[in-house]
C-alpha cells in the first residue's frame, strides 16, 4: 500500500516563507506532485520532482529527496492568496494513478 | 479550450435514488478519473480510464459504476445513493505525464 503523510494545517505571515513536508511510503516511486486548491475550487497543479534536488517556480519550489522519501513545497513572499490547501501526491509506477496525502490547509496571517 | 468540464454543479438526492454526473475534456487526453473529496480526507480515487475503453477500479470503488463513452466523456453512475456517498466529486484527465487537470466539481449531497 502507500502511505503520505503532510501535516494538517501550517499558519504564517504574509510575506515570510514557509515549508510543507511531506513523506510518503509506497512500494515503487515515480515522482512526487504538489497541488493547489482554493476553498470551493478545484485542485491545481503546481509542480512535479522526479529526480532529487530542487524545482523553482516563480514564489513556489519543491524539493525532493527519494533517499528519505521526502520532500516539501517551499513557497516565499507569502501572499494572503497563498492561503488554501496544499496536496502532495505521488505514483508507484508509470502505469498507476496519483495517490493523494490528506493536504495542508495553509492559513497566510498579516 | 474549456479544459475539464462536469456537470451538474450541486445536486440533491435521496437515499436510494441514482444518478450520472457527466465529465467531458476537450484536450485530447488519453486518460481520466473520478475522485471524491470529504472533509480532512483528501482525494480518493473511485475509478480511471488509462485510454478509451478501458476502466479500473481505484480507492474506493463500492456503490459507483463509470463508463468511458468516448475519448472526451467519462460518467460515473450512482446506482443506489447512500448518504455515505455525500461528498465533492471531481473529475480530471491527464496525458502520461504527471500534471492532473481537474473540473470544477459537483457538490452532492445525500439524504
Amino acid at each position: 500500500g502507500q502511505s503520505l503523510e503532510q501535516p494538517s494545517e501550517v499558519t504564517a505571515v504574509e510575506g515570510a516563507i514557509v515549508q510543507i513536508n511531506c513523506t510518503y511510503q509506497t512500494s515503487g516511486f515515480y515522482g512526487l506532485s504538489w497541488y493547489q486548491q482554493h476553498d470551493g475550487g478545484a485542485p491545481t497543479f503546481l509542480s512535479y520532482n522526479a529526480l532529487d534536488g530542487l524545482e523553482e517556480t516563480g514564489r513556489f519550489s519543491s524539493f525532493l529527496s527519494r533517499s528519505d522519501s521526502y520532500g516539501y513545497l517551499l513557497l516565499q513572499e507569502l501572499q494572503m492568496k497563498d492561503s488554501a490547501s496544499y496536496f502532495c501526491a505521488v505514483r508507484e509506477s508509470g502505469n498507476t494513478p496519483l495517490v493523494f496525502g490528506k493536504g495542508t490547509r495553509l492559513s497566510v496571517i498579516a | 479550450n474549456a479544459g475539464v468540464t462536469q456537470t451538474p454543479k450541486f445536486q440533491v438526492l435521496k437515499t436510494g435514488q441514482s444518478m450520472t454526473l457527466q465529465c467531458a475534456q476537450d484536450m485530447n487526453h488519453n486518460s481520466m478519473y473520478w475522485y471524491r473529496q470529504d472533509p480532512g480526507m483528501g482525494l480518493r480515487l473511485i475509478y480511471y480510464s488509462a485510454s478509451e475503453g478501458t476502466t479500473d477500479k481505484g480507492e474506493v470503488p463500492n456503490g459507483y459504476n463509470v463508463s468511458r463513452l468516448n475519448k472526451r466523456e467519462f460518467s460515473l453512475r450512482l446506482e443506489s445513493a447512500a448518504p455515505s456517498q455525500t461528498s465533492v466529486y471531481f473529475c480530471a484527465s491527464s496525458t502520461d505525464q504527471p500534471k492532473r487537470n481537474f473540473g470544477p466539481g459537483t457538490r452532492l449531497t445525500v439524504l
